[in-house]
C-alpha cells in the first residue's frame, strides 16, 4: 500500500536553532500538505501545495516558518529559529481526487507517521 | 468559538460496548465529512467518509450526519480493544482549498 514518508520521525532541539522536516508524498498526489498537531489538539493546516505552487499559507508563521515543493514532489518544512511553542507533530499528507482513473474523492487524501519535534 | 468542537474524553468503555463519538460544527459551508482514527505516535488514517446526511455504515462503524443540527457522530459496535486509539472529526468544503478542519479528537480506550 502507497505511503506518504516522513523524516525524521522524531526531532529534539534547542531553541533559537533551525530544523528542517522532509516529506514525499504517495507517487502522483499532486497535492500536499503540512499540518501541525499539538498534543491534544486536532491537526491544523499550515502550507498546502498544489504541484509547486502554494495554495494556502494563510496559517503558516512566516516569520519562522518555510515550506517549498521545488519539483512538484517531495516537499521540505523548515522553521528558523525555533521557539518552545514549536513542539508538536509536523505532519504531511498528500491527496489526488482520482486512483487509477477511479474518482476517489477525499478517500485519497492520506497522512504521513509525523514528525515529532520537541524544542528545549 | 472553534468551526468545529469534538469532546476530547476521555472515553473508557469494557469490551463488546458501543461506543458513541460526536462533532458539532457552526461552519455551514462544510460539505464533506470524515472520522478519523490516531494511534499514539501515528499519523491519522481515514476510517469514515460522507458527503451527505444521513447514516453509512462500514462494518462495526456508523457515520451519522444532521447538517440541520450542525452535527455529526460515529458510533462502533462491538467495541474491541484494538479500537483503542484517539478518534478526529474532520470536515472540508470540497472544491475551496481542500484543507481539512479537524476537531480536538476524542481519547477512545476499549477494556477486556
Amino acid at each position: 500500500e502507497a505511503e506518504v514518508a516522513q523524516s525524521p520521525r522524531y526531532k529534539i532541539t534547542e531553541k533559537s536553532q533551525a530544523v528542517a522536516f522532509w516529506c514525499d508524498p504517495i507517487s502522483g498526489h499532486a497535492t500536499l500538505y503540512w499540518y501541525r498537531q499539538i498534543l491534544g489538539q486536532g491537526p491544523e493546516l499550515l502550507v498546502q501545495f498544489q504541484d509547486e505552487s502554494v495554495v494556502d499559507d494563510s496559517q503558516l508563521p512566516k516569520d519562522r516558518f518555510s515550506a517549498e515543493r521545488l519539483k512538484g514532489v517531495d516537499s521540505t518544512l523548515k522553521i528558523q529559529p525555533a521557539e518552545l511553542g514549536d513542539s508538536a507533530m509536523y505532519l504531511c499528507a498528500s491527496s489526488s481526487p482520482y486512483d487509477r482513473g477511479h474518482r476517489v474523492g477525499l478517500y485519497g487524501y492520506t497522512f504521513g507517521s509525523g514528525t515529532r519535534l520537541t524544542v528545549v | 468559538q472553534k468551526e468545529v468542537e469534538q469532546d476530547p474524553g476521555p472515553l473508557s468503555v469494557p469490551e463488546g460496548a458501543i461506543v458513541s463519538l460526536n462533532c458539532t460544527y457552526s461552519n455551514s459551508a462544510f460539505q464533506y465529512f470524515m472520522w478519523y482514527r490516531q494511534y499514539s505516535r501515528k499519523g491519522p488514517e481515514l476510517l469514515m467518509y460522507t458527503y451527505s446526511s444521513g447514516n453509512k455504515e462500514d462494518g462495526r462503524f456508523t457515520a451519522q450526519v444532521d447538517k440541520s443540527s450542525k452535527y455529526i457522530s460515529l458510533f462502533i459496535r462491538d467495541s474491541q480493544p484494538s479500537d483503542s486509539a484517539t478518534y478526529l472529526c474532520a470536515m472540508s468544503v470540497w472544491g475551496g482549498s481542500e484543507k481539512l478542519v479537524f476537531g480536538k479528537g476524542t481519547k477512545l480506550t476499549v477494556n477486556p
